[in-house]
């Protein structure tokens, strides 16, 4: 069965615009949580929706959002970038939130 | 608050020799669980074996094994007869759960490099 797609796997933004980044989970799987990786502070959790509601949330500013639709595909939005933002930023599926991870490849995103 | 400390920030092991990859978890709640996942060069983090923490025996997945010691709050990985494509980052994890919600908390990694 296909695993989770993660799109684009590489973005080049500015300081200052927004980006919009694509989950598509497991067939079946309608928990998504997304994960910040930096050097410094490692791994992070951003948020998990499940069913199209959000359950969960880390410690990041209101510039980070994101949604979940029916198909449960994801989306993760960062608005206003910082130099900062730039990350892996993974998703991870299953199908009740509960244990059984699965993660994609990542989008790498740099911010100049 | 749950944490997940990984001293080692590096490894190096010869092929086909063990190697332990060392973990230390701290956390209040009775019911837990610990992941480990590789995360190779390319980014993907790969699930690679899971303990619950009422688990009675050692979790093992082919040559990864899972050394739980409990009192010790210690889950170690043991990756026997290494192989040159285990060379990758290695990350210990743990659940947090959070009104019906769940996250996986991570350590900083070992970076572990196998040498022919």
């Amino acid at each position: 069965k296909a695993g989770v797609t993660q799109t684009p796997r590489y973005l080049i933004k500015t300081r200052g615009q927004q980006v919009t980044l694509s989950c598509s989970p497991i067939s079946g799987h309608r928990s998504v949580s997304w994960y910040q990786q930096t050097p410094g502070q490692g791994l992070q959790f951003l948020f998990e929706y499940f069913s199209e509601t959000q359950r969960n949330k880390g410690n990041f500013p209101g510039r980070f959002s994101g949604r979940q639709f029916s198909n449960s595909r994801s989306e993760m939005n960062v608005s206003t970038l910082e130099l900062g933002d730039s990350a892996l930023y993974l998703c991870a599926s299953s199908y009740t939130g509960i244990g059984g991870y699965t993660f994609g490849s990542g989008t790498r995103l740099t911010v100049v | 608050a749950q944490k997940i400390t990984q001293t080692q920030p590096g490894m190096f092991v010869q092929e086909k020799e063990a190697v332990t990859l060392d973990c230390t978890y701290d956390t209040s709640d009775q019911s837990y669980g610990l992941f480990w996942y590789k995360q190779p060069s390319s980014g993907e983090m790969i699930f690679l074996i899971y303990q619950g923490s009422y688990d009675e025996q050692n979790a093992t997945e082919g040559r990864y094994s899972l050394n739980f010691q409990k009192a010790r709050k210690s889950a170690n990985l043991v990756i026997s007869a290494s192989q040159l494509g285990d060379s990758a980052m290695y990350f210990c994890a743990m659940i947090l759960t959070q009104g019906g919600s769940e996250k996986l908390v991570f350590g900083k990694g070992t970076k572990l490099t196998v040498n022919p």
